[in-house]
């Protein structure tokens, strides 16, 4: 299994304050993303990053911003948390955006985040 | 932009028989990637198999085979010989190319709903 952790595992938090969820690998890996799964909707891809300090958005990143201080490092944050962003956050990692044949996209755990 | 497409939210299967879900997709590309992706209770995310779009022959992976109709957009999974431990959600997924020559393409996938398995025994 790929070295992905994500914490926390569960947060319930209240409606307008900050969230923080960290992503931490020890895979070496350039890219790191972030994803939200959601019923109905499966799993969209809020913000990713193609190095360190290097972002860019995905197709849901409206209340969310994130960072990338370290290689091993992806931090998103709510920054005020609404209801309408309780989901499962998942973490994935990926070595490169070549052709390899083993090229893969590891996924962590994910984090159940609830917004009260 | 491309568009995944999973029509069935739940399908249920009779252990040792055959399963198919299906997957549409729409893209402009001619060159991609596709993916089924298992999620058990767990929450781990499962790479089951992978199709690269040039490639004519069906990727089989075990139990799990695909049939990939590029004209129509098409990617079932088949599970064949299903066991308990298959019952799980099954994502479909694209991946493009665009930009992977000059190093600018990334593993950002596009999924699908999701379809719910279950397995009776």
């Amino acid at each position: 299994d790929a070295g992905i952790t994500q914490s926390p595992r569960h947060k319930v938090t209240e409606t307008g304050t900050p969230v923080t969820l960290r992503c931490h690998q020890t895979e070496n890996h350039r890219y790191m993303y972030w994803y939200r799964q959601d019923p109905g909707h499966g799993l969209r891809l809020i913000h990713y990053s193609y190095g360190v300090k290097d972002t860019d958005k995905g197709e849901v990143s409206d209340g969310y911003s994130v960072s990338r201080s370290k290689t091993e490092d992806f931090l998103l944050t709510l920054e005020s948390a609404t209801s309408s962003q309780t989901s499962v956050y998942f973490c994935a990692i990926s070595a490169r955006g070549g052709l390899a044949t083993n090229e893969k996209l590891f996924f962590g755990s994910g984090t159940q985040l609830s917004v009260l | 932009a491309q568009t995944v497409t999973q029509s069935q939210p739940e399908m249920s299967v009779q252990e040792a028989e055959t399963v198919t879900l299906s997957c549409t997709y729409d893209t402009s590309e001619s060159d991609y990637y596709l993916f089924w992706y298992k999620q058990p209770p767990s929450r781990q995310m499962i790479l089951v198999i992978r199709q690269e779009a040039y490639k004519q022959q069906n990727a089989t992976e075990n139990r799990f085979s695909v049939n990939f109709q590029k004209a129509a957009k098409s990617f079932s999974l088949k599970i064949s010989d299903s066991q308990l431990g298959d019952a799980a959600m099954y994502f479909c997924a694209y991946r493009s190319l665009v930009g992977v020559n000059y190093g600018g393409a990334t593993n950002k996938l596009i999924f699908g709903t999701g379809t719910l398995l279950a397995v009776q025994p």
